[in-house]
């Protein structure tokens, strides 16, 4: 059984560019939550997808946007990079929502 | 707005000793309980989970106790293993809906 993938591991941007993190979902998973890990920090939920559709949101802006794909992989795009968006960014799924989720092993994200 | 508490940032213990770890929570809708595990470089892996109707789940060497009336769940390791050192964060939800995570205790067992 394949576990969450991402992609990819690391990742170095200037302010004000636009970037495209990656999730390939454990198989038979159809819930996708994205995370927002800074330094010493738990993770913070960004958002959530059930069977392609947005399930719930966190306190992020709009330039903080997602997508989940008919075989439940996931996108999540960041527009206008602010320094304070350098982070850890992790991806979860889970067999069905309100289940354990099981995780990625993350992308870093640096902005520079 | 913290949602949910992990106070003790650290904590170390002898190898075969208990480890007890703690959580605060804030909001008493919340009714899904979890603990996760993160080795570095690693994501987190989920541990071990309790739902608001039961008061105690065990699992091997971890169980995990909820109260409600005091907003409080912890994790016991017994006997507590050297492979046991990472951080443990605690995370909280309302079901089907976004998972709150502390900030997590970071766990040293010594040999």
């Amino acid at each position: 059984e394949t576990g969450v993938t991402q992609s990819p591991t690391h990742l170095i941007k200037t302010r004000g560019q636009q970037v495209t993190l990656r999730c390939s979902s454990q198989s038979g998973h159809n819930t996708v939550s994205w995370y927002q890990q800074a330094l010493g920090q738990g993770p913070q939920f960004i958002f959530q997808y059930y069977r392609e559709e947005e399930n719930g949101r966190g306190n992020f802006p709009p330039r903080f946007s997602g997508l989940q794909f008919p075989n439940y992989s996931s996108e999540l795009n960041v527009n206008a990079l602010e320094l304070d968006d350098s982070a850890l960014y992790l991806c979860a799924s889970s067999f069905d929502r309100g289940e354990p989720q099981h995780f990625g092993d993350g992308t870093r994200l640096s902005i520079l | 707005d913290q949602q949910v508490k992990q106070n003790s940032p650290s904590l170390s213990v002898q190898e075969g000793r208990i480890s007890i770890l703690n959580c605060d929570y804030t909001n008493s809708m919340f009714d899904y309980f979890l603990w996760y595990k993160k080795y570095p470089a690693e994501g987190p892996t989920f541990l071990i989970s309790i739902s608001s109707i039961k008061d105690k789940n065990e699992d091997g060497r971890f169980t995990v106790f909820l109260n409600k009336s005091a907003k409080h769940l912890s994790l016991h390791i017994v006997p507590s293993q050297p492979g046991d050192s990472a951080v443990y964060f605690c995370a909280v939800a309302n079901t089907g809906n976004q998972f709150y995570f502390g900030t997590g205790t970071s766990l040293t067992v010594i040999p």
